[in-house]
């Protein structure tokens, strides 16, 4: 079993729509919760970052973390074509696993005009 | 800024072929990781160096693979002999520190044939 899980789509969505991606993963050793987008053919790039349990909001995003469920998702509000790409949950522990992120399958998006 | 710069972006080779790969980081970031991402898959760490040291391994092939990072800055990922299941996308990225946000490149493609 994988320490994260995540849903590797496709979720193919109408231009408007309200997108809800979302991980669960095993490690209680986890403490921050991030979430990146990958366009094709270029690297990941930090989405939203989230320390611990609760709701983080920017612009059309949204991330909320369930420590007690191990459940982290990401809301997208009025989604638009240029959202459409690759979203990868990732996380890591405090202490010695220091910076190794571990990282969902990724979930493809496509949001259709 | 400048963001984390890969070369070359692709690479095809023959198998039993060696093959480098060259990371640099953004300036005046100490923590630099090197990532393997298979097809449909996450990334998965290869190795994190701290300043020169390589600090976290565990999950390089140490029979086929080696990295250094000299001075500190740029790094170098090399693969000798390659395999077909090599055939992956080897993405860069560095952060300010083991713990901050990091930044990733837009990677080299390798296709072993």
């Amino acid at each position: 079993q994988k320490e994260v899980e995540q849903d590797p789509g496709p979720l193919s969505v109408p231009e408007g729509a309200i997108v809800s991606l979302n991980c669960t993963y095993s490690n209680s050793a986890f403490q921050y919760f991030m979430w990146y987008r990958q366009y094709s053919r270029k690297g990941p790039e930090l989405l939203m970052y989230t320390y611990s349990s609760g709701n983080k909001e920017d612009g059309r995003f949204t991330a909320q973390v369930d420590k007690s469920s191990k459940y982290i998702s990401l809301f997208i509000r009025d989604s638009q074509p240029s959202d459409s790409a690759t979203y990868l949950c990732a996380m890591n522990s405090i202490g010695n696993q220091g910076g190794k992120l571990i990282f969902g399958q990724g979930t493809e998006l496509s949001v259709k005009p | 800024e400048a963001g984390v710069v890969q070369s070359p972006r692709y690479k095809i080779i023959e198998k039993k072929q060696p093959v480098a790969f060259w990371c640099n980081p953004i300036s005046g970031h100490n923590t630099l990781y090197w990532y393997r991402q298979n097809l449909g898959q996450g990334p998965e760490l290869l190795i994190r160096y701290e300043n020169e040291e390589a600090v976290d391994d565990s999950q390089l092939p140490k029979d086929r693979f080696s990295a250094e990072r000299l001075k500190g800055v740029d790094s170098t990922l090399k693969i000798q002999p390659a395999e077909l299941g090599d055939s992956a996308v080897y993405l860069c990225a560095s952060s300010p520190a083991s713990q901050e946000t990091q930044y990733f490149g837009p990677g080299t493609r390798l296709l072993v044939l």
